[in-house]
């Protein structure tokens, strides 16, 4: 079965500072990986997601992520954080069968002035 | 409008009052689904409905009930909740139920509160 852990349930950066969440995968077959946000008090919006093209995804608001196998890892970096960064982030691997998400327990980034 | 829209925003009910969650889709789509999330709990897939036919019940209490009328449209029927079904319901659709690279796009979700 397909799992995501996301390590670190709350991440704090400076404004101007480098974000990185980490997030690890397992699964049998090749994946599908995303990265969702969600801002408080509204839905997921999708960030970018892996689907076996390039292993460096850029997704909207200057955020990428890199596929590495080797580590079985999707972790999420941006370069310079904003305050309008601040919100919750979840990573997810799609089972590739049924449309089922499998989402990490998700991480909360604050972005402190 | 666009999107995934949901109705109401917020509810608040008592364990033995029956309500309705209504989600609808304007993007074209033929699957549609419902989640809850809790506080410290990542989602939990909860339905999943695939040209109005439902393709997945995730162990759910029956005190859920979904409804697909068409692909636009989802409802969740609720009926003498308990307070620990207090959470946020997601309603998400894709463009079929197939998985892979197909992305979910959510709706703002609807926040309950069972007294």
């Amino acid at each position: 079965a397909q799992s995501v852990t996301q390590l670190g349930s709350h991440v704090s950066v400076s404004e101007g500072a480098l974000v990185l969440l980490r997030c690890n995968y397992s699964s049998s077959v090749p994946p599908y990986l995303f990265w969702y946000v969600q801002y408080p008090n509204q839905g997921l919006q999708l960030l970018l997601k892996y689907t076996s093209a390039a292993t460096l995804v850029k997704g909207i608001n200057g955020f990428e992520a890199e596929f590495k196998k080797s580590e079985t890892s999707f972790h999420l970096t941006k370069p310079s954080a904003h305050m309008s960064d601040a919100a919750e982030y979840f990573c997810a691997v799609s089972e590739g069968q049924g449309g089922k998400l499998i989402f990490g327990q998700g991480t909360e980034l604050s972005v402190k002035p | 409008e666009t999107g995934v829209t949901q109705t109401p925003r917020h509810l608040v009910m008592g364990m033995t009052n029956k309500k309705s969650l209504k989600c609808e889709q304007h993007l074209g789509h033929n699957a549609m689904y419902w989640y809850k999330q809790s506080a410290k709990k990542p989602l939990e897939l909860m339905f999943v409905y695939n040209f109005k036919e439902q393709t997945e019940n995730n162990s759910v209490p029956s005190r859920f009930s979904p409804e697909c009328p068409n692909s636009s449209h989802l409802f969740l029927h609720l009926h003498t909740l308990q307070p620990e079904d207090s959470a946020l319901y997601l309603c998400a659709s894709s463009q079929e139920a197939g998985g892979g690279p197909d992305t979910q796009y959510f709706g703002p979700g609807t926040r309950l509160t069972v007294l």
